[in-house]
This record gives structure tokens, sequence and C-alpha cells, in this order.
């Protein structure tokens, strides 16, 4: 149980266009998942917090219209980097809280390496 | 607060020792700690979890001790396998708001067969 995937598992792409990340609570709903972004040999940094049917909050120094996050259902959140550039080259990582039982535990995606040439 | 390490500590261990890593948290006010195990491109595995009003909690091979005093968090793995070579990381559940998790820097755990 709470198994949580994301498409694409990588992800090249030219600087300048647009990339869209699924992430999905396969067997649990989820009110509120989690964006997370991780830079290699480094600890896993909060970008936003999604959460369904309303705005997502989004953490000190990440830009809101260039990460965009829509939360449409209690399974799926989706994180589009806008106009990327090499800089946002990293490896994309969701999470999820499942609704049910008052967990305040988190499951992990499988994460989505984007590489931007 | 937030780690932005740029160098993993690393902890090297013999197959059948026990490991202990350790991980020093930010907010005395945080009420909730997981450790997770990442394995080299994946993503994060939970492990154990532990509450404020605790101080112990045992799992398969893994223990998990905290101390609020000192805001100190370790996992404890018995006989360590080649298979628990991983970076861990311990996460910290801040109160207010929304119950996001802050995440220390990590630990590679490299295990020798």
């Amino acid at each position: 149980g709470a198994v949580v995937s994301q498409h694409p598992s990588r992800v090249i792409c030219k600087s300048g266009t647009s990339v869209k990340i699924e992430c999905r609570s396969l067997d649990f709903q989820a009110t509120t998942m989690f964006w997370y972004r991780q830079f290699p040999k480094q600890s896993l940094m909060l970008m936003a917090t999604s959460n369904e049917g309303s705005k997502a909050t989004y953490e000190q120094g990440v830009e809101k219209d260039k990460f965009l996050i829509n939360h449409a259902s209690l399974t799926l959140s989706t994180l589009t980097v806008t106009s990327a550039h090499p800089e946002d080259s990293s490896f994309y990582i969701c999470s999820a809280r499942p609704l049910a039982g008052g967990t305040d535990t988190q499951y992990f995606g499988p994460g989505t390496r984007l590489t931007v040439l | 607060g937030e780690s932005v390490g740029l160098h993993l500590p690393t902890l090297s261990v013999q197959e059948g020792d026990n490991s202990i890593i350790n991980c020093a948290y930010s907010n005395s006010a945080s009420d909730y700690f997981i450790w997770y195990k990442q394995e080299s491109g994946k993503g994060p595995q939970f492990i154990i979890d532990i509450r404020s009003n605790m101080d112990k909690r045992q799992g398969q091979r893994v223990t998990v001790l905290l101390n609020k005093t000192v805001k100190h968090l370790s996992l404890q793995i018995a006989a360590t396998q080649p298979g628990d070579s991983a970076v861990y990381f311990c996460a910290e559940k801040v109160a207010f708001p929304g119950g996001k998790l802050i995440f220390g820097q990590g630990t590679e755990l490299s295990v020798k067969p």
C-alpha cells in the first residue's frame, strides 16, 4: 500500500520549453501533496505544498509562475516547469500524505530526472 | 531550517555490524520525525517514524531514538547488510503551517561485504 508514481521518470528538453510532471497516489487519496527538488549529493528541498482544490503554497525563493502546480483531484498533482533553463535541471520528487487515518507520514514517488539542454 | 549541505557525511561499516546514523534537528516544536532511505536515482523510502511523546521505537532491524533535550535523532540498524547501502535522511514535521517536512542533510551508508 501507499504507492506513489511519477511520470515521466526522466525527461530531456530544450531550453525555453515547458515540461509537465505528474504525481499520482495509486492506492490512497491525498488532499496534500508536496513537490521537492534535489541536486546531486544534496538533501531534498521543499518547493511547494499542493492542496487539492486550492492554490499551492510555495516556499520562499520558489517562483510560482515558473513552477506551476495543479492538484485537480485527490490522486493527482502536476508540476509544470515553464520556460525551462539548464539551471532547472534536477531531480524532482513528489510526496503524498494519505487523507485517511490522520497520518503525518508522507510517501514519496520515484522521482523525475529533468535535463534541460 | 532547511539543509543545503554540499557534502554528504559518510559511514562505512562491515556487513553484519550494527550501524548508527545520527541527525540533529532544528525546531524544538517539531512533533513528528521520520527516517527515510534513498537509493541512487530513486525516491525516499519510509523506514520508521516516531512522535515527540516517545523516546524510542523499534521496527524490524531498525530502532529510532529521540532525545528532545538536545534535539537529536538516531537510527540504529542491526546486522547491517549490503542492501542497506544508501543515503539516509531524517525529517522533522513542522507543526505549522501545513505539516511540511524539513529534511536533514543525509548520511551515506556504505556496507562492505
